[in-house]
């Protein structure tokens, strides 16, 4: 079945620090890919996708490329704020199905 | 703002009784609502797929006179644990279905913490 690895945290860094969070994932055909962020004591909310192969996802200054070869959609940023605090999740949903699959999700904290 | 809207965000409960847990979608009659469950250090699963009017399916392994849900309404689903146990103490997260128009957004409850002792 379909299923998503990212890399286990917790990842701390120090501000204008350079991010990165593998996420790789198992899946037939192709999945729309997904990375989302949960701020403390908030819900879900997309951060940034991509819906084909070689598509790159955009947002807030995080950028994510979604690579067929090496089934991966690495998340990156290259200068980090404390305000990017969170935990980030990878996740797919196949062929126009509701049904996401999430990562186990990496809890990053930005240190000033 | 918000679109969904998850009630209570945090309970602690003795072991035995029933927690309801409330999910609304505030700008959409979403027909369907998806609640997800997630342990420690582990990913968000699917527990059950909510249909306003019909009964909720769900996934393989979760028990469904466990945990009750309600979609009564178009705006409104229930996630009701039953005796709870400190074995069910996890983080609950709701997401309502999207529109037509939101291609692959999805929109989530900001979660409800549970505890039982």
């Amino acid at each position: 079945g379909n299923s998503v690895t990212q890399m286990e945290g917790p990842v701390t860094l120090s501000e204008e620090a350079f991010l990165t969070i593998n996420c790789t994932y198992t899946a037939t055909g192709y999945p729309s890919l997904f990375w989302y962020v949960q701020y403390p004591g908030e819900g879900l909310q997309l951060l940034l996708k991509a819906t084909k192969a070689d598509d790159k996802g955009s947002n807030k200054g995080f950028e994510a490329t979604y690579r067929k070869e090496t089934t991966s959609f690495h998340l990156e940023k290259g200068s980090v704020q404390v305000s990017d605090s969170a935990v980030y999740f990878c996740a797919l949903t196949q062929g126009g199905s509701e049904k996401l699959v999430f990562g186990k999700g990496t809890k990053l904290t930005v240190n000033p | 703002g918000a679109v969904v809207s998850q009630h209570p965000s945090w309970v602690i409960c003795k072991s035995g009784t029933s927690v309801k847990i409330e999910c609304r979608s505030l700008d959409f009659q979403a027909t369907t609502m998806f609640w997800y469950r997630q342990f420690p250090k582990q990913s968000l699963m699917l527990m059950a797929t909510s249909n306003e009017g019909s009964k909720a399916t769900y996934e393989q392994g979760v028990e469904k006179d466990k945990f009750l849900i309600n979609h009564a309404s178009l705006t409104l689903s229930t996630l009701t644990v039953t005796s709870a146990h400190p074995e069910d103490s996890s983080f609950y997260i709701c997401r309502r279905s999207r529109r037509n128009t939101e291609n692959t957004e999805a929109f989530f409850g900001q979660g409800t913490r549970l505890t039982v002792v």
